[in-house]
């Protein structure tokens, strides 16, 4: 059973802070590696996608991949309030099959 | 362009009844996820199209699920019998291929809430 696992939250961080969300996963041969933001009430949006080991920028979003440690994160600099999400992981093998975390939410107070 | 688009947005169904939910996907993508989302729970993977080729059906959780797409396009997720634990945001998503290549991601349509009474 592949599994990607991660903290359900809520996270709380101030606004201007960097938010740090975190998700591992069981499968070796996972290849790529998703974050998605999720309003509420609203289907999943994709924000980042990482495929190898290192960092990934893109704005104020950073995605860093460990495959080692089969760990992938997701840090959001200066957080904002239209931030406030669930966000979730998404974790792709050699197929086409996704396998989504169970999300983490995040609150980012004025 | 349109996005994924599904219907019925909402659906309040009494037990025991079959529904039928719609999804048209981005045009020009070859691929299909029917996904379902519970309360406080991650996606769960129900069935894949790609193209021609026969449908993955592996996340199905019963026999009362049932899933086509027609002309490579539309697809209809269909639920017999309905029983409470059905009820969910059942999600459709589309790729322009095999979301594990590159620049190939999903793209989720609204969701249709489905709640069975």
């Amino acid at each position: 059973q592949k599994e990607v696992e991660q903290n359900s939250g809520p996270l709380s961080v101030p606004e201007g802070a960097i938010a740090s969300l975190n998700c591992t996963y069981s499968d070796r041969g996972s290849q790529s590696f998703f974050w998605y933001r999720q309003y509420s009430g609203k289907s999943p949006e994709l924000i980042m996608s990482i495929y190898s080991n290192g960092d990934k920028e893109d704005g104020r979003f950073t995605a860093q991949l460990n495959k080692a440690s089969q760990y992938v994160s997701l840090l959001i600099r200066d957080s904002q309030p239209s931030d406030s999400a669930t966000y979730l992981c998404a974790v792709g093998g050699s197929n086409y099959k996704l396998t989504f975390g169970k999300g983490t939410l995040l609150t980012v107070n004025p | 362009g349109a996005g994924v688009s599904q219907s019925p947005s909402n659906k309040v169904t009494e037990k025991g009844k079959d529904v039928e939910l719609r999804c048209d996907p981005i045009s020009g993508h070859t691929a299909l996820y029917w996904y379902r989302q519970s309360l406080g729970q991650g996606l769960e993977f129900l069935i894949y199209f790609q193209g021609n080729s026969a449908p993955d059906k592996s996340g199905l959780p019963s026999d009362r699920f049932s899933a086509e797409r027609t002309g490579g396009s539309v697809s209809t997720l269909t639920i017999q019998r309905t029983q409470q634990e059905d009820s969910a945001v059942y999600l459709c998503a589309s790729s322009v291929g095999a979301f594990s290549s590159y620049n190939s991601p999903l793209h989720f349509g609204n969701g249709t809430r489905l709640t069975v009474t």
